[in-house]
C-alpha cells in the first residue's frame, strides 16, 4: 500500500499569503495518477487538481500543483477567503488508492 | 449537471446489515468507473471500493473485503453498495463518487452529498 503523508497538519496563513502543501508518498507515484482535494465543513471534498498539474473544471489558476516520484506540493498563490479548508492529496496508480491525513488551512 | 445522490444511510446495530445507493444524473454513467469513498467522525478520506463501467471489475479496500459488495444498475443509472457484518469502526459519512474514467483507477471529479452510517447498539 502506498502511504501519503501529508505537511503540515495545519497551516496558519492570512488572506493574501501564499500556501505550499506536501504530500510525500511511501512508493514512487507516477504524477498522472495523483490528485488533489479540497474539503470544507460539511461539505464533500472537491476535486482541484489531477495528473501533472490539471485543474478540475472551475478552478481558479491561484492553485498549481508539482512533483514527481514521491514529493508533490500544491501551492495556493495568494489565499482568498474561500481557500480556507482542508486539503487532501490521493494516489490513484496503485490498488490500494489511499488518501493522505489532509492539511487544514486556517486563518492566522 | 452532474448530481449524485445517495441514500439508504442510518443507524444500524453492530452485526448488522445497510444498503446504500447513489442515483446519478447529468452524464452517461456506463460510461464511467464510479467509487464509494467513507469518512469516519472527524477523520480523513478513506476508499472503500470502485466498480468499472461496465460493472465487470470490482475493487475493495481489505477493511472491507469480504464484508461489502459493490454493484451498479447502469439501466437505472444507480450505484449499490451492500454494507453487512457492520462494525462500530465503519461508523462514516459514505460518499458517492464518480470516476473521471472508465476503470477505477481514476480521480473522483464529482461527489455526492454523503449518506452517515452510525454503527451502534
Amino acid at each position: 500500500e502506498i502511504v501519503l503523508t501529508q505537511s503540515p497538519g495545519t497551516l496558519s496563513l492570512s488572506p493574501g499569503e501564499r500556501a505550499t502543501l506536501s504530500c510525500r508518498a511511501s512508493q514512487s507515484v507516477s504524477s498522472g495518477y495523483l490528485a488533489w482535494y479540497q474539503q470544507k465543513p460539511g461539505q464533500a471534498p472537491r476535486l482541484l487538481i489531477y495528473g501533472a498539474s490539471s485543474r478540475a473544471t472551475g478552478v481558479p489558476d491561484r492553485f498549481s500543483s508539482s512533483g514527481s516520484g514521491t514529493d508533490f506540493t500544491l501551492t495556493i498563490s495568494r489565499l482568498e477567503p474561500e481557500d480556507f479548508a482542508v486539503y487532501y492529496c490521493q494516489q490513484f496508480g496503485t490498488s490500494p488508492l489511499t488518501f493522505g491525513g489532509g492539511t487544514k488551512v486556517e486563518i492566522k | 449537471e452532474v448530481q449524485l445522490v445517495e441514500s439508504g444511510g442510518g443507524l444500524v446495530q453492530p452485526g448488522g446489515s445497510l444498503r446504500l445507493s447513489c442515483a446519478a444524473s447529468g452524464f452517461t454513467f456506463s460510461n464511467y468507473a464510479m467509487s464509494w469513498v467513507r469518512q469516519a467522525p472527524g477523520k480523513g478520506l478513506e476508499w472503500v471500493s470502485s466498480i468499472s463501467g461496465g460493472g465487470g471489475g470490482t475493487y475493495y479496500a481489505d477493511s472491507v473485503k469480504g464484508r461489502f459488495t459493490i454493484s451498479r444498475d447502469n439501466s437505472k443509472n444507480t450505484l449499490y453498495l451492500q454494507m453487512n457484518s457492520l462494525r462500530a469502526e465503519d461508523t462514516a459519512i459514505f460518499y458517492c463518487a464518480k470516476c473521471g474514467g472508465y476503470t477505477g483507477y481514476d480521480r473522483y471529479d464529482y461527489w455526492g452529498q454523503g449518506t452517515l452510517v452510525p454503527v451502534s447498539s
